[in-house]
């Protein structure tokens, strides 16, 4: 059972324009939620994260959606630009009680920005 | 450079072996966690260490162990290896113990089982 979905294996945006990435889950216990970008040959990098009380977090190029009655979080580049070429983890953690936690990650997408 | 430093970085071995993979955590951070990713199942928690105590399980079979030693640097052992074992193994820390935070991930060991 995939609690945690990403349904676009991959990607494929111009330069300059803007990049959607979607991640839908299943469990609502969830209640955060970060993104992680992996380029080749290396571990992933945290990019940008939201926890369940909000709907929307920014960073620079990078906003994360959030909307909890759908289920689905989105994380949209912009401008986009070919270093953010790379696959994109999302994650999603739940408090399963006490100090005990898990985080569950989606299977990627790869984004490839075209210059 | 995450500063979470993973070795071997390759590991080829046979069925029914034993192998221990190895991580050095950021410098300052407790928590240290491991990941499987094999190319169908994507990335898979395995288990959390933090501050040289199990923190939480994920999906770990009980022919692998971890453990954190004092000086803070984990160990993964994996026996009696099954050709379906191959596959990525993600080290990463944190400096606390929630999994709401962010993490760093080492650049993985790949183990190929022939």
């Amino acid at each position: 059972d995939q609690q945690v979905k990403q349904n676009s294996p991959s990607l494929s945006v111009q330069e300059g324009r803007i990049s959607i990435l979607n991640c839908d889950y299943t469990n609502s216990m969830f209640d955060y939620f970060l993104w992680y970008k992996k380029y080749p040959a290396e571990g992933p990098t945290f990019l940008i994260s939201i926890s369940s009380i909000k709907d929307k977090n920014e960073d620079g190029r990078f906003t994360v959606f959030l909307n909890k009655s759908a289920k689905h979080l989105s994380l949209h580049i912009v401008p986009s630009q070919p270093g953010d070429s790379a696959v994109y983890f999302c994650a999603a953690s739940e408090n399963s009680g006490g100090s005990n936690y898990k985080l569950t990650f989606g299977k990627g997408t790869l984004l490839t920005v075209n210059p | 450079d995450s500063g979470v430093t993973q070795t071997p970085k390759h590991l080829i071995t046979a069925t029914g072996q034993r192998v221990t993979l190895r991580c050095s955590p950021r410098s300052g951070d407790l928590s240290v966690y491991w990941y499987q990713q094999s190319l169908d199942q994507g990335l898979q928690f395995l288990i959390q260490y933090y501050n040289g105590e199990e923190r939480a399980k994920g999906n770990i079979l009980e022919r692998f162990s971890a453990q954190q030693f004092p000086d803070l640097h984990s160990e993964l052992n994996l026996s009696s290896l099954e050709l379906g074992d191959s596959a990525l193994y993600f080290c990463a820390s944190s400096p606390e113990g929630g999994f709401n935070q962010p993490q760093h991930f080492g650049d993985g060991t790949r183990l190929s089982i022939l």
